[in-house]
């Protein structure tokens, strides 16, 4: 099965500085990249996505990369502000049958004021 | 914004009892999940599903977990007899298709064995 290894795990930064989470991924067919936010207590929710005919992708301050052939993903947050605390996570799928995302083992980013 | 809502936010049960955590999925989404995760680990898929049958289970998804569909609105899952390491956070999740879409997570149920 899939296997999503992911890096840092955790990452303090001062505000306004970027930050810079990694992911690796095993299986070559998946092709649907989410990343999503965890504040402390919360539920997880999507932040952005990306898909393996895209190689960015940007939404505002944050933009996701992927690199097909060397099968890891990034995601970049520019400008960081204290409120982007939280832990990300990021994820691989498969397209068809079940959308059953595996999980990397999340990344805690401190932004310090 | 439509939202999974979970009950209950949180239960503390003793080992060996029974457990329910109920979720009241998106209303036009097919395709349902629950997950754990365990205090600072990553969330662990453990059932998918689909058209009232389990589409597919993970390992940890073992003969002491069940999920049903019992009307057309919530979706449970039951934990037969609780163990310590069951203790975690349980999320429901909801999709409208299967396949390369968002999957929207509830809030979690915490649930906590001692």
């Amino acid at each position: 099965g899939e296997n999503v290894e992911q890096h840092p795990s955790t990452l303090s930064v001062q505000e306004g500085d970027s930050a810079v989470i990694k992911c690796t991924y095993s299986d070559s067919a998946s092709n649907y990249f989410p990343w999503y936010k965890q504040e402390l207590g919360k539920r997880p929710q999507l932040i952005i996505d990306i898909r393996s005919n895209v190689g960015e992708k940007k939404d505002q301050r944050i933009a996701v990369t992927l690199n097909k052939t060397a099968k890891h993903f990034s995601l970049h947050i520019t400008e960081t502000q204290p409120e982007d605390s939280a832990v990300y996570f990021c994820a691989a799928t498969l397209s068809g049958g079940s959308y059953i995302p595996t999980f990397g083992r999340g990344t805690s980013l401190i932004v310090h004021p | 914004e439509p939202e999974v809502t979970q009950t209950p936010s949180h239960q503390v049960t003793q080992m060996g009892q029974e457990v329910i955590l109920r979720c009241v999925p998106i209303s036009n989404h097919l395709y349902f999940y629950w997950y754990r995760q365990i205090l600072g680990q990553k969330v662990e898929f453990l059932v998918s599903f689909y058209n009232n049958e389990i589409s597919e289970k993970s390992e940890i998804f073992d003969d002491q977990f069940s999920v049903e569909r019992p009307d057309g609105s919530n979706f449970t899952l039951k934990i037969r007899s609780t163990k310590l390491e069951d203790s975690a956070m349980y999320f429901c999740a909801s999709s409208f298709t299967g396949t390369l879409d968002t999957i929207y997570f509830g809030e979690g149920s915490w649930l906590t064995v001692v």
